[in-house]
Formats: C-alpha cells, sequence, structure tokens
C-alpha cells in the first residue's frame, strides 16, 4: 500500500491565527482530497483537488480553507482564521485515479485554544 | 451515493471469522460497495471493494447479494490488530465524484 505522509503531526494553534497542513504526494497520484474528524464524530469530506485546481468541495470548505499544490509536490490545506470548532484530526487521501480506492495519510491533529 | 446501513457494533473472538453486514438497498446499478477501516485515530485504511461478483483480496472477502441490496466484508482470522471502526461505502466509481462519504460504521472489537 503506497505511503502517505502528512506533516505537523499535530498543530497548536490560537484562535485566529492561520495554520498550513501538509500531505506529501506520490508521484503517480493524481487526485487529492482532504478530510477531517472531529473527535468522536464522522470523518468528513472536505474537499478533493485535480490538475491544479478544487473538483469538488464541501459546505465546510468556506472562506477561510483554501488548497493549492505550490511547488507541484506537497499539497497544503491553509485555514486562514482558525476557530475554536476547527479542532479536528485532518487527513489527507491520495488517488492514482478518482475511480480508484483512496489512501489515508496519519492525519494532522490540529488543536485550536 | 446509496445510503447503507450497519450494525453499530460487534464482537469477535481472536482468531475466528468476522463477519460485518452492510445493507445498501437502494443501491444503484453503477454503484460499487467499498470497505474502508479505521484503527484508533489513524487515517481510514482501504480493504476492498466489489460491484457484483465476490471479492477476496490478502485483507478480506466480500460477498454481495445477488440482488445487490446488502453485503457482508468477512476477515477470515480475526486478530486484535483488526479491532478497529469498518465502514461500508457505496458510491459510483467514476472520476469526477471521487469523494467518499463515511457513516458511522461497525466498531469491530476482536477480544482475546
Amino acid at each position: 500500500e503506497p505511503e502517505v505522509t502528512q506533516t505537523p503531526s499535530h498543530q497548536v494553534t490560537q484562535m485566529g491565527q492561520e495554520v498550513i497542513l501538509r500531505c506529501v504526494p506520490i508521484s503517480n497520484h493524481l487526485y487529492f482530497y482532504w478530510y477531517r474528524q472531529i473527535l468522536g464524530q464522522k470523518v468528513e469530506f472536505l474537499v478533493s483537488f485535480y490538475n491544479n485546481e478544487i473538483s469538488e468541495k464541501s459546505e465546510i470548505f468556506d472562506d477561510q480553507f483554501s488548497v493549492e499544490r505550490p511547488d507541484g509536490s506537497n499539497f497544503t490545506l491553509k485555514i486562514r482564521s482558525t476557530k475554536l470548532e476547527d479542532s479536528a484530526m485532518y487527513f489527507c487521501a491520495r488517488s492514482p485515479d478518482g475511480s480508484y480506492e483512496q489512501y489515508f495519510g496519519p492525519g494532522t491533529r490540529l488543536t485550536v485554544t | 451515493d446509496a445510503k447503507t446501513t450497519q450494525p453499530t457494533s460487534m464482537d469477535c473472538a481472536e482468531g475466528r471469522a468476522a463477519n460485518l453486514p452492510c445493507n445498501h438497498s437502494t443501491i444503484s446499478g453503477n454503484e460499487y460497495v467499498y470497505w474502508y477501516r479505521q484503527i484508533h485515530s489513524q487515517g481510514p485504511q482501504y480493504i476492498i471493494h466489489g460491484l457484483k461478483n465476490n471479492e477476496t483480496n490478502e485483507m478480506a472477502s466480500l460477498i454481495i447479494t445477488e440482488d445487490r441490496k446488502s453485503s457482508t466484508l468477512i476477515l477470515p482470522h480475526a486478530t486484535l490488530r483488526d479491532t478497529a471502526v469498518y465502514y461500508c461505502i457505496v458510491r459510483v466509481r467514476s472520476s469526477n465524484t471521487g469523494k467518499l462519504i463515511f457513516g458511522q460504521g461497525t466498531t469491530l472489537q476482536v477480544k482475546p
């Protein structure tokens, strides 16, 4: 199974601060996804990204969120002004093709204080 | 994507087969059944998927009923490391609809 890595593993930030979460891609995987899981709740889809643009996003993915591949390598999720309710595990997932299985990273635990 | 129904929790003895059911009575002809699992706080892990034929890989077997309205994931010899939340997801296998919609899943507890 392809290995997906995410950095950092844990991020603590103050409310209102910006955070950037990173996902290291696999070279032949073209589709990227971000999901989040609030403690004790379901895994929720945030956004999918293909060919350097968003292909689909959920209602959760509002204007404070953005994604990009700034240098064609890392895939990033930026939260511009964090809120307490953004505290969650954030998982990156990749797929060689949107029709194939997705491979998830170990997640970044974001704690907003 | 069709809705799925799974039991909230199940127990299984170590070394025995774990049979996890899933109902998807509104499944469409072009929708696949996917199974993922999540071991405590880790990222979800893909297990297996199928359309209508039974499937087997190194992790598990997937049995889909002939009418495709339900399926069963079988872990043939469960170990303590198989303790996890198991998710049954139904979705179209299309490059334009890649998102996965997770439900609450079944919490499988494998006991010694």
